[in-house]
């Protein structure tokens, strides 16, 4: 079974500048996918950005970008430009890839981010 | 189009009472997940659907739990005899297949708390 471990409990930023959240997990499978999911104070869960981990380069979704190591089993999210929405709970992500679980995700522990004006 | 709906959005109930929780999924989604958020638990898997079918029960935390699924649309999800550790935010989730690749999209949440 995969584990996903978010270590930073909460973060804060100002506007306009970058931060990075990190996420760590484990598994022994070779193939796989990340996600990181938002969920702002409305609590609806919204994919932010997903990483197939058998492709060398870092997904990018506008302002979102992961930096994925997978020999360190590293998937950090770096948002640019913070803006006041993006002040929400994220969760780093993985889903299993077989099994009778299939898609099940299993979560970190989830990081607050605050962005101030 | 519509994405994933649940109800009631809030839900106060009485130790010892049963609640049904709903969610109707995007259409055409034939894979749906239920999700529990806790405090102390964080986010858990409860229960995955492929079509009508459970082949993933194992997240259900007590028999006081079950959940069907009918017409490979809505689902209910029934706790019998809450309890006040039964506290917490349900999450239901629907994607176009199950699979790791396939983007899960989630419901508002049903917000439950046991008296």
């Amino acid at each position: 079974a995969q584990t996903v471990t978010q270590s930073q409990p909460e973060m804060s930023v100002q506007e306009a500048e970058t931060v990075t959240l990190s996420c760590t997990y484990d598994t022994s499978e070779s193939n796989y996918y990340l996600f990181w999911y938002k969920q702002p104070p409305s609590r609806q869960m919204i994919l932010v950005i997903r990483q197939e981990a058998y492709k060398q380069q870092n997904a990018t979704e506008n302002r979102f970008s992961v930096n994925f190591q997978k020999a360190a089993k590293s998937f950090s999210l770096k948002i640019s430009d913070s803006q006041l929405g993006d002040t929400a709970m994220y969760f780093c992500a993985f889903p299993n890839a077989g099994g009778t679980s299939y898609g099940k995700l299993t979560f970190g522990q989830g990081t607050i981010l605050t962005v101030h004006p | 189009g519509a994405g994933v709906s649940q109800s009631p959005s809030n839900k106060v109930t009485e130790k010892g009472k049963d609640v049904e929780l709903r969610c109707d999924p995007i259409s055409g989604h034939t894979a749906l997940y239920w999700y529990r958020q806790s405090l102390g638990q964080g986010l858990e898997f409860l229960i995955y659907f492929q079509g009508n079918s459970a082949p993933d029960k194992s997240g259900l935390p007590s028999d006081r739990f079950s959940a069907e699924r009918t017409g490979g649309s809505v689902s209910t999800l029934t706790i019998q005899r809450t309890q006040q550790e039964d506290s917490a935010v349900y999450l239901c989730a629907s994607s176009l297949a199950g699979g790791a690749p396939y983007e899960q999209y989630f419901g508002p949440g049903t917000r439950l708390t046991v008296t």
